[in-house]
Parts: C-alpha cells; sequence; structure tokens
C-alpha cells in the first residue's frame, strides 16, 4: 500500500508570493491533517479535513487554508507569504471511524520544506 | 485548548542505557496519547500509543505509562540501540491531536 504522498519536497519563494502544497492520502483515508514544523515550535497544528470538511483548526492566521477533494487528495494554500512560514509542513492520514472520531492513528508523509526568501 | 510540554528537549545516553521521555498535558478531557518517532529526512512515525482507560503498555523494548490524575504520561525505552537515535514526539488528543516540542534522543556508542 502506498504511504502519504506530498508533493513537491522542496519550494523556494519569495516574501508576498502564495504556494499551493499538494497531498494523497494512503488510499481509503478519508481525513487528512495539515502540520508545520519548525525547529522552536516543533509540530503545530494547522487543520484536519475530513469527508471535503474542514473538521478542526488551529492558531494559524487566515492566510492558511485549505480544502479536500472528493477523492480525499488535500491542498493546503498560504498566501502573502511571510519569512516566519519558512518550515516543513507535514500531511498525516488517518483512518477516521464512521462516527469521526480523531483519535485515529496518524500516518504521515515526508513533508515539504518551504523557504520564504 | 489542549497544551502538551515535553521535557528534556535533549536527551544523550550510554548504548544499552534507558531513556526516559515525559509529558504533561493541560485538558483532561483528553484520551489518546501516542509518541511519534521521527528520523533525519522522514515524517514522524507512530511508535505506540495508550487511551485513558489503560495506565500502561508495552511493545517489545519501548513501554509508556499513563497517570491521568497528575496529567503525565512517559516514554521508556531499555536497552537502547544506535537505531534510537531520532525526534521523539508525544501528543494528545480529544477532537484534533496536540504535540508536544520533541526530544532529540541520541544514542552513545
Amino acid at each position: 500500500k502506498a504511504g502519504v504522498t506530498q508533493t513537491p519536497r522542496y519550494l523556494i519563494k519569495t516574501r508576498g508570493q502564495q504556494v499551493t502544497l499538494s497531498c494523497s492520502p494512503i488510499s481509503g483515508h478519508r481525513s487528512v491533517s495539515w502540520y508545520q514544523q519548525t525547529p522552536g515550535q516543533g509540530l503545530q497544528f494547522l487543520f484536519e479535513y475530513f469527508s471535503e470538511t474542514q473538521r478542526n483548526k488551529g492558531n494559524f492566521p487566515g492566510r492558511f487554508s485549505g480544502r479536500q477533494f472528493s477523492n480525499s487528495r488535500s491542498e493546503m494554500n498560504v498566501s502573502t507569504l511571510e519569512l516566519g512560514d519558512s518550515a516543513l509542513y507535514l500531511c498525516a492520514s488517518s483512518l477516521v471511524s464512521g462516527t469521526g472520531i480523531g483519535d485515529e492513528k496518524l500516518f504521515f508523509g515526508s513533508g515539504t520544506q518551504l523557504s520564504v526568501l | 485548548g489542549e497544551n502538551v510540554e515535553q521535557h528534556p528537549s535533549t536527551l544523550s545516553v550510554q548504548e544499552g542505557d534507558s531513556a526516559v521521555i515525559k509529558c504533561t498535558y493541560s485538558d483532561s478531557a483528553s484520551n489518546y496519547f501516542p509518541w511519534y518517532k521521527q528520523e533525519l529526512g522522514k515524517g514522524p512515525q507512530l511508535i505506540i500509543d495508550i487511551r485513558s482507560n489503560v495506565g500502561e503498555k508495552k511493545d517489545q523494548r519501548i513501554a509508556v505509562t499513563l497517570n491521568k490524575t497528575a496529567k503525565h504520561f512517559s516514554l521508556h525505552i531499555t536497552e537502547t540501540q544506535p537505531e534510537d537515535s531520532a525526534v521523539y514526539f508525544c501528543a494528545a488528543s480529544t477532537d484534533k491531536i496536540i504535540f508536544g516540542k520533541g526530544t532529540r534522543l541520541h544514542i552513545l556508542p
């Protein structure tokens, strides 16, 4: 079974630009979560999508947005990039139960390393 | 919202010795506590988890303990080996999974 696939692996952007990151979950997984990883802050929760709906959201500004498609693939968008947005962005999928309870095992991709210059 | 504190941030142990990483959480409603291991260049990978109705769980050289009253949980690795060198994250979950800031574990030869 293929794992979680994130593209691209590396990105270099300049301040003010916008960026879109892509995540393909494990086949059959309907929940996709996004995390930002920085050396000082660890893994910070951005948002979670389940069945094309955002179920949970972390404490990030509105410049960070996402969506999920009917095939469970997800994209994350960051607009008006700032230097502080430089980070590893990780996507994780999970096989959420029918009740939608969010305590299932997360399977992470290798991440997209974003550098903002 | 939930807040997870993790200590220490860096830990060095001699090969063959034990390593212990400790975490505390703030939300008493948290009911699921996973631990993830992240190797260089890879995403985190689940190594063990425990639910709030269990006090201890063991899987070969790895064990996790949970004290719900004190809101503490810990990861214990015995007989450490070079391949245990990595960053370890604890997490707590209610409706979303919140991670600690990680512990970088070095296994010294």
